[in-house]
This record gives C-alpha cells, structure tokens and sequence, in this order.
C-alpha cells in the first residue's frame, strides 16, 4: 500500500520562508507523479495550490512555489503571511487513475 | 466561472445507502474527468473514486471499492456517487471535484456531510 508522507506540523515566522515536503513511503517521488498541493483552512474547502509539481494555479501568489527536492516534492512559501497558517495536503498522481493524499502538514505562522 | 454544488448527504445508519449529487457549471463538463475527495470530522483529505469524461472508466480506492459507485450524466452536467453497505467510518463531508488525472484536483466544491451511524 503506497504511504505518501508529510511533515505533520510546521511553523514559521512572518515574513520568513517554509518548506513542506512530500514523499514516499518506499521510493522517490518525481515529476512522474505530478504532485498537487492543495491549501485548507478549517470548515472551508481545500484551495487548490500547485499541479504538476511546479505550476501554480489561477490567483494563486508567487510566494508558493513547487519542486522537487532531493526524493521528494516540495511546497515553498516565502513572506509568509497570517493567513497562510492553514492545512497543506499534497497528493500523488499514481497512474490509472488513483490519487493518494498525504497525511497533511499543519501550518501554524507565529 | 466553475462551479460544483453538492447534495444528497444527511443520516444514514450502518448497512444503508445513500447518493450523493454534484451539479457542475461554468465549464464543457464532458471534458473533465471527476472525482469523489472525502474528510472524516478531524482527519485529513482522502481520494474516493474518479470517472472520465465520457464515463466509460471509473476507478475506486480500495476502501470502498465494491461498495460505491461512480456516474455522470453529461446531459445533465451532475457527477453521482452511489454510497452502498456504509459504515460508520465512512462518515465524512465529501466533496466533488474536478480533475483528478495528473493534472490534480483544480476545482472543489463546498462538501456535504455524510453521517452513518446508528
């Protein structure tokens, strides 16, 4: 059973840069399986971030940023700001049609 | 501008079923595969199912495989999810998005909350 793992909590200062990660359980993730990153705020609906690991979506600011790092894909934030303190998920594109999510990463900004 | 509005959840005790609506607008709805993406109360993001454009191939996480069922009505532009044999663990908001091939989940709607319990 594939694992896709994250960092389960993160903080930052405002104003300072963040790295998330994403990863595999077993194996290296690349751009073969297009990580997606996708932003929650709690009783809201998640916010789509990032596709095909590096191109953001429509509105999204140029403070988010997606790679690849090393084995994993990877979410930056830089200036980060109040309201980036959210939930960040990534998922995994498996092929034939199966996503997996990662667990999560809870942003806290302080 | 796209828009994905769900309905249909509510109360459904364990062993019934249920089926969940989701009413697209604002974009050719037969060009984009969509899926099924839900949250237990607390818990993070899973993928449920996923269906092609046209609705000739549907996939199923392993949790539910055999126990939901995936469809569209492209006449309709409505995206379905029939909910069999639930469980108590299948309680969770789900929400229809779309997309789900490499490409991600590029547009969510609200959710709607199912409950299984007795």
């Amino acid at each position: 059973q594939t694992v896709v793992t994250q960092e389960p909590s993160f903080s930052v200062s405002p104003g300072g840069t963040v790295t998330l990660t994403c990863g595999l359980s077993s194996g290296s993730v690349s751009t073969n399986y297009y990580p997606s990153w996708y932003q929650q705020t709690p009783g809201q609906a998640p916010r789509t971030l990032i596709h095909s690991t590096n191109t953001r979506s429509s509105g999204v600011p140029d403070r988010f940023s997606g790679s690849i790092l090393g084995n994993k894909a990877a979410l930056t934030i830089t200036g980060a700001q109040a309201d980036d303190e959210s939930d960040y998920y990534c998922v995994l594109y498996m092929n034939s049609g199966i996503s997996v999510f990662g667990g999560g990463t809870k942003l806290t900004v302080l | 501008e796209v828009q994905l509005l769900e309905s249909g959840g509510g109360l459904a005790q364990p062993g019934g079923s249920m089926r969940l609506s989701c009413v697209a607008s604002g974009f050719t709805f037969r060009s984009y595969a969509m899926s099924w993406v839900r949250q237990a109360p607390g818990k993070g993001l899973e993928w449920v199912s996923l269906i092609s454009g046209t609705g000739g191939d549907t996939y199923y996480a392993d949790f539910v495989q055999g126990r939901f069922t995936i469809s569209r009505d492209n006449s309709k532009n409505t995206l379905s999810l029939q909910m069999d044999s639930l469980r108590a663990e299948d309680t969770a908001v789900y929400y229809c998005t779309r997309g789900g091939l490499s490409w991600g989940f590029d547009n969510w709607g609200q959710g709607t909350l199912v409950t299984v319990s007795s």
